[in-house]
């Protein structure tokens, strides 16, 4: 399988634990981004890396997050102390400078918060 | 910021119809237009990729069409298929150029 990979597809966490996502991209993708899509909505923007370098993070990205790609290959995404509100679907998506950057997504990592 | 509209927000039609999908967006200073599909519980697969230098895109059943002087896209489906039912959902780069600013999608009912 070549497309984008999300691991766990699933988890359920008690309000105040840490979590940590797992996406890896599409081999020859040096862009790689992070969305949050909560019931009814579109995803919204999180956070995007070039190769290893993290360039730009939204202001929905509070300090209890933390994003990481080392050596420009597979990205964590990290919740500290997580809250209710942070139940939603968490979407890795990558894609190829020179390519229009077209987006291709992962499946989702669904994240439920008791 | 870029914002952008998808009307209608639910569409149920009889299985062979053709049907257009409806994207509006603010900033018509895109450089592409991009078009999802997402069934529930999943993740979003591409289906058209629009470069602002076209006016349309073809796959298959589906036409994309791009008006970015009145900040417009339309996707079409022509003799639609209950396998077709998902949502939809256009998406446009932000200022940055990078993230992408989605609809919140059309959900779409094909019925036998």
């Amino acid at each position: 399988d070549t497309g984008v990979s999300q691991d766990p597809r699933h988890k359920i966490t008690k309000r105040g634990q840490n979590v940590t996502f797992r996406c890896d991209p599409i081999s020859e993708h040096n862009r790689l981004y992070w969305y949050r899509q909560t019931l009814g909505q579109g995803p919204e923007f999180l956070t995007y890396f070039q190769n290893e370098a993290q360039l730009e993070k939204s202001r929905l990205l509070s300090d209890r997050f933390s994003a990481e790609r080392p050596k420009g290959s597979f990205s964590t995404l990290e919740i500290q102390r997580t809250e209710q509100g942070d139940s939603a679907m968490y979407l890795c998506a990558s894609s190829f400078a020179g390519s229009y950057n077209e987006q291709f997504f992962g499946p989702g990592t669904r994240l439920t918060v008791l | 910021k870029q914002e952008v509209t998808q009307i209608p927000a639910a569409l149920s039609v009889p299985e062979g119809e053709n049907l257009v999908l409806n994207c509006s967006f603010t900033d018509s200073a895109i450089y592409n237009l991009q078009w999802f599909r997402q069934d529930p519980g999943k993740g979003l697969t591409s289906l058209l990729l629009i470069q602002s230098s076209q006016r349309e895109q073809t796959s298959g059943r589906l036409n994309a069409s791009l008006d970015k002087s009145s900040g417009r896209s339309t996707l079409y489906i022509a003799a639609s298929q209950p396998g077709d039912s998902a949502t939809y959902l256009c998406a446009v780069p932000s200022n940055s150029g990078y993230a992408l600013n989605f609809g919140k999608g059309t959900s779409l009912l094909v019925t036998p």
